[in-house]
């Protein structure tokens, strides 16, 4: 049972243009979620967070968007350049239980920014 | 590099030796998370430990596995009797405040545990 699910592998955009990476999850007890991007052979290096107190999070060229209805997030990334080329994963927490430690992450979605 | 630390990188063994993972946390962290990536997956959570202490190993399966983080030292995860479904990415993660705090965890680069 997939909690956090990356229904798209991959994506590919041009470099200068959004990239719009989206992510949904099933568990309602989530309130804390992240954005983890990952180069090849290394470990994932976080990028941004939002609380489900907020529906908006931005932090330079990085927004997380959080539409808790819908059980949806979003990761926008704008404009994109060819060093965000990588994996992204994003992962989500419950507070409820004291075991908001556990990180639930999905598959993750494979982003390429074309020069 | 004062970053989460994991050694080895790589590491082969044959099927029913052991392997050691080892992870050195941010210092001053003393919250040490396993997490386990196979192939086309998700990172999948394993176990949490503080110093000397296991919180949760939940995530890790009962046979063959076991971690800890004594006093000194870094945190272990051990697999004995390795078999090839044991091939994976195992990361390591550590934060600076107990849980009940949205802090984000800090990754190592992981260690590549192959099972011939």
């Amino acid at each position: 049972d997939q909690q956090v699910k990356q229904n798209s592998p991959s994506l590919s955009v041009q470099e200068g243009r959004i990239s719009i990476l989206n992510c949904d999850y099933t568990n309602s007890m989530f309130d804390y979620f992240l954005w983890y991007k990952k180069y090849p052979a290394e470990g994932p290096t976080f990028l941004i967070s939002i609380s489900s107190i907020k529906d908006k999070n931005e932090d330079g060229r990085f927004t997380v968007f959080l539409n808790k209805s819908a059980k949806h997030l979003s990761l926008h990334i704008v404009p994109s350049q060819p060093g965000d080329s990588a994996v992204y994963f994003c992962a989500a927490s419950a507070k409820s239980g004291g075991s908001n430690y556990k990180l639930t992450f999905g598959k993750g979605t494979l982003l390429t920014v074309n020069p | 590099n004062a970053g989460v630390m994991q050694n080895p990188r790589h590491l082969v063994r044959r099927r029913g030796q052991e392997a050691r993972l080892r992870c050195s946390p941010v210092k001053g962290h003393s919250h040490v998370y396993w997490y386990r990536q196979l192939p086309e997956e998700g990172l999948k959570f394993m176990v949490y430990l503080q110093k000397e202490n296991i919180i949760d190993e939940s995530g890790m399966p009962k046979e063959r596995f076991s971690a800890e983080f004594p006093k000194e030292g870094p945190s272990i995860l051990r697999i004995q009797q390795v078999v090839r479904g044991d091939s994976a990415a195992y990361f390591c993660a550590s934060s600076p405040v107990p849980p009940g705090y949205n802090q984000p965890q800090h990754f190592g680069d992981g260690t590549r545990l192959s099972i011939l």
